[in-house]
């Protein structure tokens, strides 16, 4: 079983719509989560970053962790054509600077207009 | 701006051929990391230097090799390329005890012929 797991979409909604991206994971020693933006042709970027449980709130995006269900989500308010992207979520165990991050298979959103 | 950069966007390659791909990230990162990236498996780490000659084996070292010389340069080499090897490449990097904010290059398609 892969340690990250992410429906890969692909996901369709119309502007305007609350989209809810999620990931399972099976380790629990996972402690920092992120989630990061990957537009067609180009590298991901971080978009939001949560350590343990709980809510992180950036603008129309949101965050959310729940450690006892080793489940995170990442919900966008009022989503935009622009928010069409693949959204990969990622965690790892520990800030020590040898530890990469595990990675799902990103969700692929398409907003359409 | 961190800026993280790989030598070519595009690349071509014959079965057999030696391939350097080249990354140079200008935020003087301790950590550098490579890896490929595929419909329907996502994001898989190769290979990855949390300094200068240091190289730790990701999910999948299998056909590559890596150098890093020089702290802001992290080379992946294909010894002799082969058609499985036709992907995504991705250079990432990030600093020291800054867990979450891991920059990506724009990403090479790497295409063995």
């Amino acid at each position: 079983q892969k340690e990250v797991e992410q429906d890969p979409g692909p996901l369709s909604v119309p502007e305007g719509a609350i989209v809810s991206l999620n990931c399972t994971y099976s380790n629990s020693a996972f402690q920092y989560f992120m989630w990061y933006r990957q537009y067609s042709r180009k590298g991901p970027e971080l978009l939001m970053y949560t350590y343990s449980s709980g809510n992180k709130e950036d603008g129309r995006f949101t965050a959310q962790v729940d450690k006892s269900s080793k489940y995170i989500s990442l919900f966008i308010r009022d989503s935009q054509p622009s928010d069409s992207a693949t959204y990969l979520c990622a965690m790892t165990k520990n800030s020590n600077s040898g530890y990469a991050l595990n990675f799902g298979k990103g969700t692929s959103l398409l907003v359409t207009p | 701006d961190v800026k993280v950069t790989q030598s070519s966007r595009y690349l071509v390659k014959r079965t057999g051929e030696k391939v350097f791909l080249e990354c140079v990230q200008d935020m003087d990162h301790e950590n550098m990391f490579w890896y490929r990236q595929d419909p329907g498996l996502g994001l898989r780490l190769i290979y990855f230097s949390y300094d200068v000659k240091m190289k730790e084996k990701g999910d999948i070292p299998e056909g590559y090799s890596v150098s890093r010389e020089k702290k802001e340069r992290f080379s992946l080499i294909l010894e002799s390329a082969s058609t499985n090897q036709t992907s995504m490449y991705l250079c990432a990097s990030r600093d020291r005890g800054s867990l979450n904010e891991q920059f990506f290059g724009p990403g090479t398609r790497l295409t063995v012929l």
